[in-house]
């Protein structure tokens, strides 16, 4: 079964950095992107960006460029999310998603489980 | 960037009815569209992809239409387990992957 299994809930102070993980499963980590899908409380789905796990070639959204940095470590089938001073607007639920479909053009399936980062002081 | 809009972006229908959402993007985008039904509290599911073909395991209630800047998720007898908000996402570009803002479906 193809599964992607992300790390547990997060509080944080702002100021403080995080990373948060996406472990893959049943599949061939390094054929696949992953990308990375914000959702704050009672928002609707917002792609960051995503990451090549062969090469760790990204690209993301401009709104997030600078503000998170996405990673990954084909040696354990693992994606990562990355934050280096984290503020109160972060607090959100955080998806990793497989990318599938072709090459360049591809949808998401499946999404691992998500992983609430709650930042306050 | 190619923006995503959804009508309604909410609606309330009785079980049994037919449902249709719209998206619409803003540019061109042939047919690399795909639909998501989040349950609340849930994990997004992909329902529908190269905005007609149905996901495998998804029932046969739902269907995709629509090429280029218009599209349409249909369901035909809306069930009680449908009540779930719906985003359209666009792929076209390995750019950009923006999704529109959602549609949010209830039992009336």
């Amino acid at each position: 079964e193809v599964q992607l299994v992300q790390s547990g809930a997060e509080v944080k102070k702002p100021g403080e950095s995080l990373r948060i993980s996406c472990k893959g499963s049943g599949y061939s980590f390094t054929s696949y992107w992953i990308s990375w899908v914000r959702q704050m409380p009672g928002k609707g789905l917002e792609w960051m960006g995503r990451i090549d796990p062969s090469d760790s070639y990204t690209n993301y959204r401009p709104s997030f460029q600078g503000h998170v940095t996405i990673s990954a470590d084909k040696s354990i089938s693992t994606a990562y999310l990355h934050w280096s001073s984290l503020k109160a607007s972060d607090t959100a639920m955080y998806y990793c998603a497989r990318h599938f479909g072709g090459e360049l053009i591809s949808w998401f399936d499946p999404w691992g489980q998500g992983t609430l980062v709650t930042v306050s002081s | 960037d190619i923006q995503m809009t959804q009508s309604p972006s909410s609606l309330s229908a009785s079980v049994g009815d037919r449902v249709t959402i719209t998206c619409r993007a803003s540019q061109g985008i042939s047919n690399y569209l795909a639909w998501y039904q989040q349950k609340p509290g849930k994990v997004p599911k992909l329902l529908i992809y190269a905005a007609s073909t149905l996901q495998s395991g998804v029932p046969s209630r739902f269907s995709g239409s629509g090429s280029g800047t218009d599209f349409t998720l249909t369901i035909s007898s809306l069930q009680p387990e449908d009540v779930a908000t719906y985003y359209c996402q666009k792929y076209n570009s390995a750019l950009s992957f923006t999704f529109g803002p959602g549609t949010k479906v209830d039992i009336k």
